[in-house]
């Protein structure tokens, strides 16, 4: 069974500083990897999409990595800023899922501050 | 933007009874999930749904959970007798097609308490 794990669980930084959230799985078959904010008491929101073939992805202020064979991931946020405080979730969709069945971690707890 | 859509934001019921937790997916989107998330805990995938019947199902999902999309617009999730550890954030979710975009689009939950 997948296992997905998030560390640091919680992290809390001054505005501007260049964050890394890692996420790590214990299956490396899989199709791909998303990583996602969750807002207390909202619903998630897809942040970035790494496919299996693709080593990282960027969005913005927002680079996701990814080193299948290690099992491992990284969201990078660069120049963090206190809109960037939520929770971040890591999540996999392994190949064994015939649909798009995800395995989340934990999550990071961010909190940046003015 | 469109968007998933869950209603209600908040439910709370007696240990036993039924309850319902609706939703409305982005129009164009033809595959269709519920996850739960319990206070402090992961977000655990409950149920896929595709071409009107479920694609898959966790070991959560029980006889007690049954998926309907009765029209064209609507997905409920139904909990027949509802237990104390039911209580949870309950997440509706939809994406396209299956290919190289298949980010999976979240409502903002039901949360649901079984007192």
């Amino acid at each position: 069974k997948q296992e997905v794990t998030q560390i640091p669980a919680a992290l809390s930084v001054p505005e501007g500083e260049n964050l890394v959230l890692n996420c790590s799985f214990t299956d490396s078959a899989i199709y791909n990897l998303q990583w996602f904010r969750q807002d207390p008491g909202k619903g998630l929101t897809s942040l970035l999409l790494i496919q299996s073939s693709q080593r990282e992805q960027t969005s913005g202020r927002l680079n996701a990595s990814l080193d299948k064979s290690s099992g491992r991931s990284t969201l990078y946020i660069a120049a963090s800023q206190p809109g960037d405080s939520a929770t971040y979730l890591c999540a996999v969709k392994s190949r064994g899922s015939t649909l798009g069945r995800l395995y989340f971690g934990r999550g990071t707890q961010l909190t940046v501050w003015p | 933007e469109p968007e998933v859509t869950q209603t209600p934001s908040h439910q709370v019921t007696q240990m036993g009874q039924e309850v319902i937790l609706r939703c409305v997916p982005i129009s164009n989107h033809l595959y269709f999930y519920w996850y739960r998330q319990i206070l402090g805990q992961k977000v655990e995938f409950l149920v896929s749904f595709y071409n009107n019947e479920i694609s898959e199902k966790s070991e959560i999902f029980d006889d007690q959970f049954s998926v309907e999309r009765p029209d064209g617009s609507n997905f409920t999730l139904k909990i027949r007798s509802t237990k104390l550890e039911d209580s949870a954030m309950y997440f509706c979710a939809s994406r396209v097609e299956s290919g190289a975009n298949e980010k999976l689009f979240f409502g903002s939950g039901t949360q649901l308490s079984v007192l």
